[in-house]
């Protein structure tokens, strides 16, 4: 049972682009939504988090945006580089039993110059 | 400040081995992690720890102990590995608790024959 649901799997644009990846969730006890980002070979790396009471959060071309009613939340690069091309993962906090993060299935996303 | 880093880089068993993967971190962390990445599936928790002397189940627990002797340090057990233990095993560390920035290590890749 997936308790984030992550898509698209992998994700091309060209450079310039806004690729955009949505996770979307059920567990309304979720209370922290964050993104990491990890490059082959290396280990992820936090990219930018949100919490439910804020509906978007930008941090230089990285926004979240938060919809808590539909249980969605979604990363939006803009003016994508070649450098972004990385693997994505949303992820969410389970605090009300224990205190943990859950991963979506992550999106592989490449950016073409 | 080495961050965190594992030990081995590589390793590769045979089907009822046993071995042992060290992850250390030298940021004053309370909480460590044991993640396994799978193509498709995320990372996915496989034991945590609190604190010095404690440890929890994660989500996919079985086949696999873990031991956190001294605060730095959390150790992975395979005590009969088996092929669908073959993974990518990534450490993480956080200061105090799952929605404070998770710092991953550089993982093991593991393949068990």
């Amino acid at each position: 049972q997936q308790q984030v649901k992550q898509s698209p799997q992998s994700l091309i644009v060209q450079k310039g682009g806004i690729p955009i990846i949505n996770c979307a969730y059920e567990n309304t006890a979720f209370d922290y939504f964050p993104w990491y980002q990890q490059f082959p070979g290396k280990g992820p790396a936090l990219l930018i988090a949100i919490r439910p009471d804020v509906s978007e959060k930008k941090e230089g071309r990285f926004t979240i945006s938060f919809n808590k009613s539909a249980k969605q939340f979604s990363l939006h690069i803009m003016d994508s580089q070649p450098g972004d091309s990385a693997t994505y993962f949303c992820a969410a906090r389970e605090s009300y039993n224990t205190d943990k993060l859950i991963f979506g299935t992550g999106t592989r996303l490449q950016v073409f110059p | 400040n080495a961050g965190v880093t594992q030990t081995p880089k590589f390793r590769v068993l045979k089907t009822g081995q046993s071995m042992t993967l060290l992850c250390a971190q030298d940021m004053n962390h309370e909480y460590m992690y044991w993640y396994r990445q799978d193509p498709g599936m995320g990372l996915r928790l496989i034991h945590y720890s609190v604190g010095e002397g404690t440890t929890a189940k994660g989500e996919v627990p079985d086949g696999y102990n873990v031991s956190r002797l001294k605060k730095q340090n959390f150790l992975l057990g395979l005590e009969s590995a088996a092929p669908s233990q073959t993974s990518v095993y990534f450490c993480a560390s956080s200061y105090l608790i799952a929605s404070d920035t998770q710092y991953f290590g550089p993982g093991t890749r593991l393949t068990v024959l």
